[in-house]
């Protein structure tokens, strides 16, 4: 079975400091993609960054990278230089190469910028 | 860019009404979704397809169906409103197996059953 956990169920980070939000997953699937997601109050997902289980280098999208280390099966997402913006659920999700395309969640981890 | 839109971003209905939720992708996507979004439960696939006419039950599909004519278009189905279908629903399309194809997800339709 396949599951994602995030164990912060809320983080706090000032104006402009990095912050490192974790995902830990469990899967006997090889081949496998992670990604993350924010979601702000107006309800939307929003697809951040991707981490493929055989790239051999960290993911990064602007602001966000992915540290993954496969051994300890993490992928947490580091956001630099943290905005206002910032603000908002953010979710770790794991998808399976074979089968269902479907994503598995984590429940998420409420992150709020203070200025 | 990828544009997933749903037909309501609320919605109230009663207990026992059959209640349609449609989500339309303009990205020619297979595959499409249905979760639904709890507090601390994250989210949880309902029903998928990847097909025209075709579905897949995901993990938690008792109390709903779905209904896929059109490859962009799929709806979701509260065949008889219960107050525990109280959730935001979340639609999202991506293309065939990909493992790198990301799903884009639609705005989201807030429902509560009363």
């Amino acid at each position: 079975a396949q599951k994602i956990t995030q164990t912060q169920p809320g983080m706090f980070v000032q104006e402009k400091e990095a912050v490192t939000l974790d995902c830990t997953y469990d899967t006997s699937d090889p081949s496998y993609g992670l990604f993350w997601y924010k979601q702000p109050s107006s309800g939307e997902m929003i697809f951040l960054i991707y981490q493929g289980s055989y790239d051999q280098q960290n993911a990064t999208e602007g602001r966000y990278s992915l540290n993954f280390q496969k051994a300890r099966k993490s992928a947490n997402l580091v956001i630099s230089a943290s905005q206002l913006g910032d603000s908002a659920m953010y979710f770790c999700a794991m998808r399976r190469t074979a089968g269902a395309n479907n994503l598995f969640f984590g429940t998420g981890t409420r992150l709020t910028v203070i200025p | 860019d990828v544009k997933v839109t749903q037909s309501s971003r609320y919605l109230v209905k009663r207990t026992g009404e059959k209640v349609f939720l449609e989500c339309v992708q303009d990205m020619d996507h297979e595959n499409m979704f249905w979760y639904r979004q709890d507090p601390g439960l994250g989210l949880r696939l309902i029903y998928f397809s990847y097909d025209v006419k075709m579905k897949e039950k995901g993990d938690i599909p008792e109390g709903y169906s779905v209904s896929r004519e059109k490859k962009e278009r799929f709806s979701l189905i509260l065949e008889s409103a219960s107050t525990n279908q109280t959730s935001m629903y979340l639609c999202a399309s991506s293309s065939t197996g990909i493992v790198t194809d990301t799903q884009y997800f639609g705005p989201g339709t807030r429902l509560t059953v009363l």
